[in-house]
């Protein structure tokens, strides 16, 4: 399993660009959601999903967007980047409660992706 | 709305020491579960513990314990036998049980293990 992955690692933007950061998870994992991390914070939540074809918003989901076409992919897109949305943004999943014998306690992060906005 | 609060920015300890980490929260839920995390330098969220609201015993895993007091509203880490490698960011975190997993987070301790 390669658990949680993310893509890219890194990424420089000029204010006003678009992009998307890919996530990825091969647990089946009903639950994905993202995180954005600010230096001397600690995460929050921008947007989640509990299934394929369903998202909802999280503390701070302004300025991205989502959609959950499969159950392995996640993807965050900016549509106008801002210096404000630099940020390390983590992509993590979980089971859910009607997936019976595992603990769905537990969120699986991936390694994060470190985003600059120039 | 949920909310958690870590009140100690930094938090120097010699090696093989024992280390509290404070953590209290504020939710109106009755259900609910607490979670610490570990982010080492190098940026990845490493799951530590979680303790449900209705559990009757203190979590433990392995050198890691939560110390939780419901009706103080804590759920303060417990390190035995601190090492070098438990230098890191720790994060409490909260989630309702049932629903989605939408974690809050506190701002973390940087904890600082001296040889």
């Amino acid at each position: 399993n390669a658990g949680v992955t993310q893509t890219p690692k890194f990424q420089v933007l000029k204010t006003g660009q678009s992009m998307t950061l890919q996530c990825a998870q091969d647990m089946n994992h009903e639950y994905m959601s993202w995180y954005r991390q600010d230096p001397g914070m600690g995460l929050r939540l921008i947007h989640y999903s509990v299934g394929a074809g369903i998202t909802d918003q999280g503390e701070v989901p302004n300025g991205y967007n989502v959609s959950r076409s499969t159950t392995e992919d996640f993807p965050l897109r900016l549509l106008s980047a801002a210096p404000s949305q630099t940020s390390v943004y983590f992509c993590a999943s979980s089971y859910g409660a009607l997936t019976s014998g595992v603990s769905y306690n537990e969120q699986f992060f991936g390694p994060g992706t470190r985003l600059t906005v120039l | 709305a949920q909310k958690i609060t870590q009140t100690q920015p930094g938090m120097f300890v010699q090696e093989k020491e024992a280390v509290t980490l404070d953590c209290t929260y504020d939710t109106s839920d009755q259900s609910y579960g607490l979670f610490w995390y570990k982010q080492p330098s190098s940026g990845e969220m490493i799951f530590l513990i979680y303790q449900g609201s209705y559990d009757e015993q203190n979590a433990t895993e392995g050198r890691y314990s939560l110390n939780f007091q419901k009706a103080r509203k804590s759920a303060n880490l417990v390190i035995s036998a601190s090492q070098l490698g438990d230098s890191a960011m720790y994060f409490c975190a909260m989630k309702r049980v049932r629903g989605a997993q939408k974690l809050v987070f506190g701002q973390g301790t940087r904890l600082t293990i001296n040889p």
